[in-house]
């Protein structure tokens, strides 16, 4: 089946660094991949989103390019600030073959920026 | 607009107890999903819901858990009788059609369920 693979956290960053938070997915056939995040206290959000290979989700300063040929969805920021801590899921929905497009969701990513 | 809504926000039972979890979805919202989030893990689907009708239910363990959604609006997820392995946050999230792409998840803010 479905599943979608994280790289383990967490991820402690300085204020202004580079971030990259490691997705690979695998699946039967051409998924649409997800990146939500959980700010503290919240529910969860889209963050951004892809569809179609070589596609690039951005939002808020991330960005994310669906890579086919690797089968990966990396989250990226340039800058990152300290309202940018929360836990980040990658995620990837496709038709399961019965209408239901459910999405899988990766463990999760725990993002903590210091100034 | 407003949100979806779950409630309680926290909850903690015995083993062998039943509990109870409600969602108000977002207004006009079709489709309504539960999902279990345990420590450590990504939400995993339970059952989704069409108006009122189930579109999947596949990883919804039936001996123990069961949901409903009267009139295509609020739901209610039922465990009973609980086990420790339930101990989860247990979310809620509604979309204006049934495919993610199109139509993106909101999601609650659940709720934490403790079994002791």
């Amino acid at each position: 089946g479905d599943s979608v693979t994280q790289m383990e956290g967490p991820v402690t960053l300085s204020e202004e660094a580079f971030l990259t938070i490691n997705c690979t997915y695998t699946a039967t056939g051409y998924p649409s991949l997800f990146w939500y995040v959980q700010y503290p206290g919240e529910g969860l959000q889209l963050l951004l989103k892809a569809t179609k290979a070589d596609d690039k989700g951005s939002n808020k300063g991330f960005e994310a390019t669906y890579r086919k040929e690797t089968t990966s969805f990396h989250l990226e920021k340039g800058s990152v600030q300290v309202s940018d801590s929360a836990v980040y899921f990658c995620a990837l929905t496709e038709d399961s073959g019965a209408g239901s497009y459910q999405l899988t969701f990766g463990k999760g990513t725990k993002l903590s920026v210091i100034p | 607009e407003a949100g979806v809504a779950q409630s309680p926000r926290y909850k903690i039972i015995e083993k062998r107890q039943s509990v109870a979890f409600w969602c108000n979805p977002i207004s006009g919202h079709a489709t309504l999903y539960w999902y279990q989030q345990i420590l450590g893990q990504g939400p995993k689907l339970l059952i989704q819901f069409q108006n009122n009708g189930v579109v999947d239910d596949s990883q919804l363990p039936k001996d123990r858990f069961s949901a409903e959604r009267l009139k295509g609006v609020d739901s209610t997820l039922k465990i009973q009788p609980a086990k420790l392995e339930d101990s989860a946050v247990y979310l809620c999230a509604s979309s204006l059609q049934g495919t993610a792409t199109n139509s993106p998840l909101h999601f609650g803010n659940g709720t934490r369920l403790t079994v002791t």
